[in-house]
């Protein structure tokens, strides 16, 4: 079974420092990987995937194969940074769809 | 445009009582999904539709829970005999789909967050 590891529940950081959210994933295959957000009381969004290779509001998340992991990271965090983020893996198969979800890490930058 | 809604976005109901959680998805958007937010659980996926197929109802915890979605757009999901631990935050999320099932960006709603006293 395909799973999600956040092992961070809580991260704190001072405003300007290096951010890193860690994620690993156990799957076999090739994987498509997602960084959702949530703002305090906003819906979840989705903060980027790795396919697209984007950077979105400074962040960048690169797929390591040989060590699972999906790390979200950032160079200098800011104080609208703060958010609870979700690393999430798709299942797709057997005509179905779904995200497998971690189990979230609250970022909190300090001021 | 309008996103997906949700309502109601709180209900309180006694252990025992029966409820019904309902979602609206972005119009023209064929896949609706249910997950639920706990706390210590994170989310959980409950149950998906696709267009006229069957859904995938795997995620469902119990037999208590079950879900509808009429006319390929707006989706029930009821909770009979409620108990304390369903107490979490219900998430509908709708996308699109593309080739070989493969969906884009799922959109999610406000969530309904349901506590059983």
């Amino acid at each position: 079974a395909q799973r999600v590891t956040q092992p961070e529940k809580l991260l704190s950081v001072f405003k300007g420092a290096p951010v890193e959210l860690k994620c690993n994933y156990s799957y076999s295959g090739s994987p498509e990987l997602f960084w959702y957000v949530q703002y305090s009381r906003q819906r979840l969004q989705l903060l980027l995937r790795h396919i697209s290779r984007e950077s979105i509001k400074g962040f960048t998340a690169d797929l390591n194969k040989g060590e699972t992991s999906f790390h979200l990271k950032k160079p200098f965090a800011q104080e609208e940074d703060s958010a609870m983020y979700y690393c999430a893996l798709p299942y797709s198969g057997a005509g179905s769809y779904q995200l497998t979800f971690g189990k979230g890490t609250k970022l909190s930058v300090i001021p | 445009g309008a996103g997906v809604s949700q309502s109601p976005s709180n209900k309180v109901t006694e252990k025992g009582k029966d409820v019904e959680l309902r979602c609206d998805p972005i119009s023209g958007h064929t896949a609706l999904y249910w997950y639920r937010q706990s706390l210590g659980q994170g989310l959980e996926f409950l149950i998906y539709f696709q267009g006229n197929s069957a859904p995938d109802k795997s995620g469902l915890p119990s037999d208590r829970f079950s879900a509808e979605r009429t006319g390929g757009s707006v989706s029930t999901l009821t909770i009979q005999r409620t108990q304390q631990e369903d107490s979490a935050v219900y998430l509908c999320a709708s996308s699109l789909i593309g080739l070989a099932g493969i969906a884009y960006e799922q959109y999610f709603g406000p969530g309904t967050r349901l506590t059983v006293t």
